[in-house]
């Protein structure tokens, strides 16, 4: 089992749809959460950072942690066709802050 | 404000050579992180350098080195490549050994034949 699951998707939406996007993981020692956002052939994106557990909005995205469920989301709200891409989650454990293990990945298009 | 920044972008090698790909970080980041994406994974922890010391390890074998510099500049070489090593090699930069918020480059993407 990997450490940290995410359905590959797609997921296709209509332009303006909130879109959810959501990963779990077993690794109970995890306390730092990020969302990366990446284009096609291209490097990630920092979207957002969290530490432990609760929400954090930041324009149209919202991240949020429940570690006693070990779930992790980010919502999109009035999504546009700019946010068709690939949308990873990543994590790492308090006293390994700089190894960042990351689910697969779930690929998103925004239909206008 | 300058990211972090990779050379080359793209690379083919033959199966058996050496390769050396380079990264600069982001102005103000002192640590430099390696991954390795293959083709609809997420990428995958390589190691990581913090004062010109290797600091946390991956799963990789040794044929994977790296080496940081005084500049905070890295470098990641692969020697005897293998077909299977063919993949985005990613880049990325933080504030400390701890530190999670990192920040990626565009990534170099190697072939092997």
């Amino acid at each position: 089992q990997k450490e940290v699951e995410q359905d590959p998707g797609p997921l296709s939406v209509p332009e303006g749809a909130i879109v959810s996007l959501n990963c779990t993981y077993s690794n109970s020692a995890f306390q730092y959460f990020m969302w990366y956002r990446q284009y096609s052939r291209k490097g990630p994106e920092l979207l957002m950072y969290t530490y432990s557990s609760g929400n954090k909005e930041d324009g149209r995205f919202t991240a949020q942690v429940d570690k006693s469920s070990k779930y992790i989301s980010l919502f999109i709200r009035d999504s546009q066709p700019s946010d068709s891409a690939t949308y990873l989650c990543a994590m790492s454990p308090y006293n390994q802050g700089g190894k960042l293990i990351f689910g697969q990945g779930t690929e998103l298009s925004v239909k206008p | 404000d300058a990211g972090v920044t990779q050379s080359p972008t793209h690379l083919i090698k033959t199966r058996g050579q050496q390769v050396t790909l380079r990264c600069s970080p982001k102005s103000g980041h002192d640590t430099v992180s390696w991954y390795q994406q293959a083709l609809g994974q997420g990428p995958q922890f390589i190691f990581q350098y913090y004062e010109e010391e290797e600091r946390q390890r991956g799963n990789f074998p040794d044929r994977f080195s790296g080496h940081q510099f005084p500049n905070y500049s890295s470098e990641l070489n692969v020697n005897a490549l293998l077909l299977g090593d063919s993949a985005l090699y990613l880049c990325a930069s933080s504030l400390g050994v701890a530190g999670a918020e990192q920040y990626f480059g565009p990534g170099t993407r190697l072939t092997v034949t």
